[in-house]
Protein backbone atom coordinates (compact mmCIF):
# COMPACT_ATOMS: atom_id res chain seq x y z
CA UNK A 1 0.00 0.00 0.00
CA UNK A 2 1.18 3.32 -0.91
CA UNK A 3 1.62 5.50 2.40
CA UNK A 4 0.92 8.91 3.71
CA UNK A 5 3.09 11.06 5.37
CA UNK A 6 1.37 13.68 7.87
CA UNK A 7 2.33 15.95 10.85
CA UNK A 8 2.17 14.23 14.06
CA UNK A 9 -0.07 17.67 15.77
CA UNK A 10 -1.22 20.96 15.16
CA UNK A 11 -2.91 24.45 16.67
CA UNK A 12 -5.52 26.22 15.18
CA UNK A 13 -8.09 28.97 17.31
CA UNK A 14 -11.59 28.56 17.51
CA UNK A 15 -12.84 29.89 14.05
CA UNK A 16 -9.91 30.42 12.04
CA UNK A 17 -8.99 27.77 8.75
CA UNK A 18 -6.99 25.20 9.33
CA UNK A 19 -4.82 23.43 6.69
CA UNK A 20 -3.85 19.84 7.15
CA UNK A 21 -1.14 18.43 5.13
CA UNK A 22 -0.12 15.29 3.24
CA UNK A 23 2.32 13.42 1.70
CA UNK A 24 1.88 11.01 -0.80
CA UNK A 25 4.76 10.33 -2.75
CA UNK A 26 4.43 7.37 -3.94
CA UNK A 27 0.80 7.39 -5.30
CA UNK A 28 -1.08 5.37 -7.95
CA UNK A 29 -2.71 6.96 -10.74
CA UNK A 30 -5.92 4.92 -9.11
CA UNK A 31 -5.48 5.61 -5.17
CA UNK A 32 -8.32 7.75 -4.34
CA UNK A 33 -7.29 10.34 -1.63
CA UNK A 34 -9.38 9.94 1.79
CA UNK A 35 -9.71 11.93 4.76
CA UNK A 36 -11.19 10.31 8.11
CA UNK A 37 -11.40 11.50 11.26
CA UNK A 38 -11.54 10.25 15.00
CA UNK A 39 -13.32 12.63 17.69
CA UNK A 40 -12.30 11.31 20.86
CA UNK A 41 -14.12 8.15 22.40
CA UNK A 42 -15.16 7.67 18.86
CA UNK A 43 -15.43 5.17 16.01
CA UNK A 44 -13.66 6.99 12.91
CA UNK A 45 -16.17 9.25 10.26
CA UNK A 46 -15.90 9.80 6.85
CA UNK A 47 -15.01 13.66 6.48
CA UNK A 48 -14.02 14.13 2.31
CA UNK A 49 -12.22 11.91 -0.58
CA UNK A 50 -11.13 12.44 -4.26
CA UNK A 51 -8.97 11.58 -7.31
CA UNK A 52 -7.54 14.66 -9.35
CA UNK A 53 -10.11 17.45 -8.70
CA UNK A 54 -10.46 19.46 -5.73
CA UNK A 55 -13.53 18.38 -3.75
CA UNK A 56 -15.77 20.68 -1.40
CA UNK A 57 -18.29 19.45 0.69
CA UNK A 58 -20.33 20.36 3.98
CA UNK A 59 -17.39 19.36 6.40
CA UNK A 60 -14.28 20.54 4.41
CA UNK A 61 -12.64 20.70 0.95
CA UNK A 62 -9.62 18.81 -0.40
CA UNK A 63 -7.21 20.62 -2.49
CA UNK A 64 -5.09 18.11 -4.68
CA UNK A 65 -2.09 19.11 -5.82
CA UNK A 66 -1.58 18.76 -10.11
CA UNK A 67 1.60 15.62 -9.82
CA UNK A 68 -0.81 14.25 -6.85
CA UNK A 69 2.07 13.79 -4.39
CA UNK A 70 0.51 15.95 -1.78
CA UNK A 71 -2.72 17.26 -0.50
CA UNK A 72 -4.72 19.57 1.93
CA UNK A 73 -7.62 19.25 4.06
CA UNK A 74 -8.92 22.63 4.44
CA UNK A 75 -11.67 23.18 7.58
CA UNK A 76 -12.76 26.47 6.72
CA UNK A 77 -13.75 28.12 10.38
CA UNK A 78 -12.60 25.20 12.97
CA UNK A 79 -15.07 24.79 16.22
CA UNK A 80 -14.44 22.97 19.25
CA UNK A 81 -15.95 20.19 18.07
CA UNK A 82 -13.41 19.73 15.09
CA UNK A 83 -10.52 18.71 17.75
CA UNK A 84 -9.72 14.54 16.61
CA UNK A 85 -7.21 12.73 14.93
CA UNK A 86 -7.31 13.40 11.15
CA UNK A 87 -5.91 10.33 9.25
CA UNK A 88 -5.02 10.77 5.24
CA UNK A 89 -5.29 7.55 3.41
CA UNK A 90 -4.84 6.44 -0.23
CA UNK A 91 -7.53 3.57 -1.02
CA UNK A 92 -6.48 1.73 -3.52
CA UNK A 93 -9.45 -0.66 -5.78
CA UNK A 94 -11.06 -3.26 -4.12
CA UNK A 95 -8.76 -2.77 -1.20
CA UNK A 96 -9.13 -2.03 2.50
CA UNK A 97 -8.36 1.68 4.81
CA UNK A 98 -4.83 1.18 5.48
CA UNK A 99 -4.65 4.49 8.74
CA UNK A 100 -1.70 5.64 9.67
CA UNK A 101 -0.58 7.32 12.83
CA UNK A 102 -2.37 10.62 11.51
CA UNK A 103 -2.50 13.88 12.85
CA UNK A 104 -4.06 15.13 15.79
CA UNK A 105 -5.81 18.51 15.92
CA UNK A 106 -6.17 20.89 18.54
CA UNK A 107 -8.52 23.67 18.73
CA UNK A 108 -7.90 26.16 21.10
CA UNK A 109 -10.55 28.83 22.41
CA UNK B 1 -31.47 5.93 9.77
CA UNK B 2 -29.81 4.14 12.58
CA UNK B 3 -25.48 3.94 12.57
CA UNK B 4 -23.69 1.00 12.79
CA UNK B 5 -24.07 -0.89 16.10
CA UNK B 6 -21.65 -2.90 18.12
CA UNK B 7 -22.56 -5.48 20.80
CA UNK B 8 -21.30 -4.99 23.47
CA UNK B 9 -19.36 -2.30 24.28
CA UNK B 10 -17.18 -3.48 27.04
CA UNK B 11 -15.92 -6.68 27.93
CA UNK B 12 -13.41 -8.38 29.99
CA UNK B 13 -11.74 -11.65 29.37
CA UNK B 14 -9.40 -13.51 30.93
CA UNK B 15 -6.13 -15.11 28.85
CA UNK B 16 -6.72 -18.00 27.20
CA UNK B 17 -10.70 -17.67 27.01
CA UNK B 18 -12.30 -16.77 23.68
CA UNK B 19 -14.42 -13.78 22.67
CA UNK B 20 -17.56 -12.86 20.36
CA UNK B 21 -17.88 -9.64 18.96
CA UNK B 22 -21.62 -8.25 17.21
CA UNK B 23 -22.25 -5.73 14.31
CA UNK B 24 -24.90 -4.75 12.78
CA UNK B 25 -24.35 -2.93 9.96
CA UNK B 26 -26.60 0.39 8.52
CA UNK B 27 -29.54 -1.02 6.90
CA UNK B 28 -28.55 -1.74 2.98
CA UNK B 29 -24.80 -1.63 3.97
CA UNK B 30 -23.63 -5.29 2.49
CA UNK B 31 -19.90 -4.50 3.38
CA UNK B 32 -18.87 -5.35 6.96
CA UNK B 33 -15.30 -4.53 7.97
CA UNK B 34 -13.42 -4.92 11.22
CA UNK B 35 -10.45 -2.91 12.69
CA UNK B 36 -8.19 -3.55 16.02
CA UNK B 37 -7.04 -0.35 17.54
CA UNK B 38 -4.15 -0.18 20.14
CA UNK B 39 -2.15 2.97 21.55
CA UNK B 40 0.84 1.00 20.23
CA UNK B 41 -0.12 0.17 16.76
CA UNK B 42 -3.07 2.14 15.89
CA UNK B 43 -5.79 0.60 13.62
CA UNK B 44 -5.26 -2.13 11.69
CA UNK B 45 -7.54 -3.83 9.30
CA UNK B 46 -8.68 -7.22 10.25
CA UNK B 47 -10.67 -8.50 7.26
CA UNK B 48 -13.51 -7.57 5.30
CA UNK B 49 -17.01 -9.37 4.56
CA UNK B 50 -19.16 -9.01 1.30
CA UNK B 51 -22.47 -11.05 1.01
CA UNK B 52 -21.25 -13.53 3.56
CA UNK B 53 -17.93 -13.80 2.00
CA UNK B 54 -14.74 -12.66 3.04
CA UNK B 55 -12.99 -10.26 0.41
CA UNK B 56 -10.03 -8.95 2.07
CA UNK B 57 -7.67 -9.97 5.06
CA UNK B 58 -5.42 -8.26 7.18
CA UNK B 59 -2.30 -9.94 9.01
CA UNK B 60 -2.75 -10.89 12.11
CA UNK B 61 -3.06 -14.53 13.36
CA UNK B 62 -5.38 -17.33 12.41
CA UNK B 63 -6.89 -17.31 16.28
CA UNK B 64 -9.17 -14.06 14.66
CA UNK B 65 -11.89 -15.04 12.30
CA UNK B 66 -15.17 -13.68 11.38
CA UNK B 67 -17.96 -14.59 9.90
CA UNK B 68 -20.96 -12.38 7.95
CA UNK B 69 -24.82 -13.54 8.18
CA UNK B 70 -27.74 -13.22 5.32
CA UNK B 71 -28.73 -10.57 6.88
CA UNK B 72 -25.20 -8.52 6.75
CA UNK B 73 -24.95 -8.92 10.31
CA UNK B 74 -21.21 -9.91 10.99
CA UNK B 75 -19.62 -11.32 14.18
CA UNK B 76 -15.77 -11.77 15.11
CA UNK B 77 -14.67 -13.92 16.90
CA UNK B 78 -10.85 -14.35 18.61
CA UNK B 79 -9.40 -17.76 20.27
CA UNK B 80 -6.92 -18.31 23.05
CA UNK B 81 -7.16 -14.83 24.11
CA UNK B 82 -3.88 -12.89 24.59
CA UNK B 83 -3.02 -9.89 26.86
CA UNK B 84 -2.28 -7.99 23.82
CA UNK B 85 -5.39 -8.70 22.18
CA UNK B 86 -6.86 -5.76 24.70
CA UNK B 87 -8.02 -3.23 22.62
CA UNK B 88 -10.98 -1.66 20.77
CA UNK B 89 -12.18 -3.23 18.03
CA UNK B 90 -14.36 -1.10 15.55
CA UNK B 91 -17.03 -2.67 12.76
CA UNK B 92 -17.61 -0.23 9.48
CA UNK B 93 -20.00 -0.95 6.92
CA UNK B 94 -20.15 0.15 3.33
CA UNK B 95 -22.86 0.21 0.69
CA UNK B 96 -20.82 -1.88 -1.30
CA UNK B 97 -17.34 -3.52 -1.59
CA UNK B 98 -14.32 -1.84 -0.65
CA UNK B 99 -14.04 0.53 -3.77
CA UNK B 100 -12.01 3.35 -3.64
CA UNK B 101 -14.94 5.59 -3.59
CA UNK B 102 -17.28 3.60 -1.03
CA UNK B 103 -18.06 5.75 2.29
CA UNK B 104 -17.15 3.21 5.34
CA UNK B 105 -19.40 4.11 8.67
CA UNK B 106 -17.81 3.61 11.57
CA UNK B 107 -19.73 1.88 14.92
CA UNK B 108 -18.70 3.05 18.55
CA UNK B 109 -16.52 0.01 18.95
CA UNK B 110 -16.04 -2.58 21.51
CA UNK B 111 -13.61 -2.37 23.86
CA UNK B 112 -11.95 -5.41 24.94
CA UNK B 113 -9.76 -5.48 27.74
CA UNK B 114 -8.35 -9.32 28.49
CA UNK B 115 -6.71 -10.22 31.98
Amino acid sequence: DAKTTQPNSMESNEEEPVHLPCNHSTISGTDYIHWYRQLPSQGPEYVIHGLTSNVNNRMASLAIAEDRKSSTLILHRATLRDAAVYYCILREVGRQLTFGSGTQLTVLP
Amino acid sequence: KAGVTQTPRYLIKTRGQQVTLSCSPISGHRSVSWYQQTPGQGLQFLFEYFSETQRNKGNFPGRFSGRQFSNSRSEMNVSTLELGDSALYLCASSLETSGPYNEQFFGPGTRLTVL
